[in-house]
């Protein structure tokens, strides 16, 4: 069966660090989603990408930049750690546009604390 | 933008009781969705519902758009019905799903 894979699971970072978070699944999936979800909060999304090599900005891109340079993997930098940040940040992967044909499938999470 | 708001914020019930989770939204959805995400954080879709009346399992959603709105009916709730319940609006058939806060459910025994 099919899989999605986020890396690390835990990622404790200092003040102005920037940080990887990385993403790979097996499904074959097109599209392919970043959200980040604070603590009692809903997901919001940060990038989103429908292809390999494809970038598109989410509500929440400010801050962070995005890689997909296969098709399979999608990747996450906090371009610079803000200090007492924690969040959970949440890979997703759908095989087409949007949540019509089928709801996405979603990662374990990366959670993230920043000293 | 779209908002998207869920009631209760929080729900204790006693197993077997039933749950009524609320899910009201601002403007028009393609596509609505019920999402459970378990007490270690993983998300998985209970069922899509932009409209009408659909059933799964213990699960029973009725959408309303007219009204913007949308429920989740919990049946004969057990204590593994414990997590966060999220709805989640897309509002243009695109890429851009807005989620609301959640309803945090606890079953006890």
């Amino acid at each position: 069966g099919g899989i999605i894979t986020q890396t690390p699971k835990f990622l404790i970072g200092q003040e102005g660090q920037k940080l990887t978070l990385k993403c790979q699944q097996n499904f074959n999936h097109d599209t392919m989603y970043w959200y980040r979800q604070d603590s009692g909060k809903g997901l919001r999304l940060i990038y989103y990408s429908i292809t390999e090599n494809d970038l598109q900005k989410g509500d929440l891109s400010e801050g962070y930049d995005a890689s997909r340079e296969k098709k399979s993997s999608f990747s996450l930098t906090v371009t610079s750690a803000q200090k007492n940040e924690m969040a959970v940040f949440l890979c997703a992967s759908s095989p087409d546009r949007g949540y019509n044909n089928q709801a996405p499938l979603f990662g374990e999470g990366t959670r993230l604390s920043v000293l | 933008g779209q908002q998207v708001q869920q009631s209760p914020a929080s729900l204790v019930l006693q197993e077997g009781e039933n749950a009524e989770l609320q899910c009201n939204f601002s403007s028009t959805a393609t596509q609505l969705q019920w999402f459970y995400q378990s007490p270690g954080g993983s998300l998985v879709s209970l069922l899509s519902n932009p409209s009408g009346t659909k059933h799964t399992g213990r699960l029973t959603s009725t959408t309303v758009t007219k009204e913007r709105r949308s429920s989740l009916h919990i049946s004969s709730s057990q204590t593994t019905d414990s997590g966060t319940y999220l709805c989640a609006i897309d509002p243009t058939g695109g890429y851009k799903v807005v989620f609301g806060s959640g309803t945090r459910l606890l079953v006890s025994p």
